[in-house]
């Protein structure tokens, strides 16, 4: 089975650019939570996604939003980008929402805000 | 906000030493995971802590969750060239559904 799919797997931007991320879940898998993880730390929880609804939001300004489509299939958007936002941006999913979950990583998007 | 952490940042060993990590947190959790980053991978699960005072073990690493459910900690026997990593451990925010992380110990093995 595939497990999460992420793309690209690269980005460059510019500062003020827009950037959409997409994410595949292990087939069968409702929950999608993204993450961004700066160099040296542990990831940080951006948003998780079940059924199409949000249900969990860090600490992130609205410049972050993101959506899950029927399929289960998510998408993470990033507006008005900052050099600060350069990051691994990780996908991951889960069977059920909980977040006693184990979470299954996609492989990343490494963003680049020049 | 609820914090875990976890020390030390960085451990190097020589191949066939012993390597432990401790995470901390600040408030009490219901469990905690533990997670492993190859260098330019992604974070892979590895196991996951419920019970106060619970031990397992998977070959050479042993994961224990304390009495409080506060802290807890990962121990590898004998280390390979195989475990370089980083390791995390995350726990859930009480009452949210996402998971904190902690900043990770980076493992370097001297072959």
């Amino acid at each position: 089975d595939a497990g999460v799919t992420q793309s690209p797997t690269h980005l460059i931007k510019t500062r003020g650019q827009q950037v959409t991320l997409r994410c595949s879940p292990i087939s069968g898998h409702k929950s999608v939570s993204w993450y961004q993880q700066v160099l040296g730390q542990g990831p940080q929880f951006i948003f998780q996604y079940y059924e199409k609804e949000e249900r969990g939001r860090g600490n992130f300004p609205d410049r972050f939003s993101a959506r899950q489509f029927p399929n289960y299939s998510s998408e993470l958007n990033v507006n008005a980008l900052l050099l600060g936002d350069s990051a691994l941006y990780l996908c991951a999913s889960s069977l059920l929402r909980q977040s006693n979950q184990p979470q299954h990583f996609g492989d990343g998007t490494r963003l680049s805000i020049l | 906000g609820q914090q875990v952490m976890q020390i030390p940042q960085y451990q190097h060993v020589q191949e066939g030493e012993d390597f432990t990590t401790y995470c901390n947190s600040s408030t009490t959790l219901s469990n905690i995971q533990w997670y492993k980053q190859r260098p330019g991978g992604h974070p892979v699960f590895l196991i996951q802590l419920v019970k106060s005072g619970e031990v397992k073990k998977q070959k050479r690493l042993t994961f224990q969750f304390g009495e409080a459910k506060k802290n807890s900690s990962l121990h590898i026997t004998a280390t390979q060239t195989t475990d370089v990593g980083t390791y995390f451990c995350a726990g859930p925010v009480q009452g949210a559904q996402k998971l904190v992380f902690g900043q990770g110990t980076r493992l370097t093995i001297n072959p």
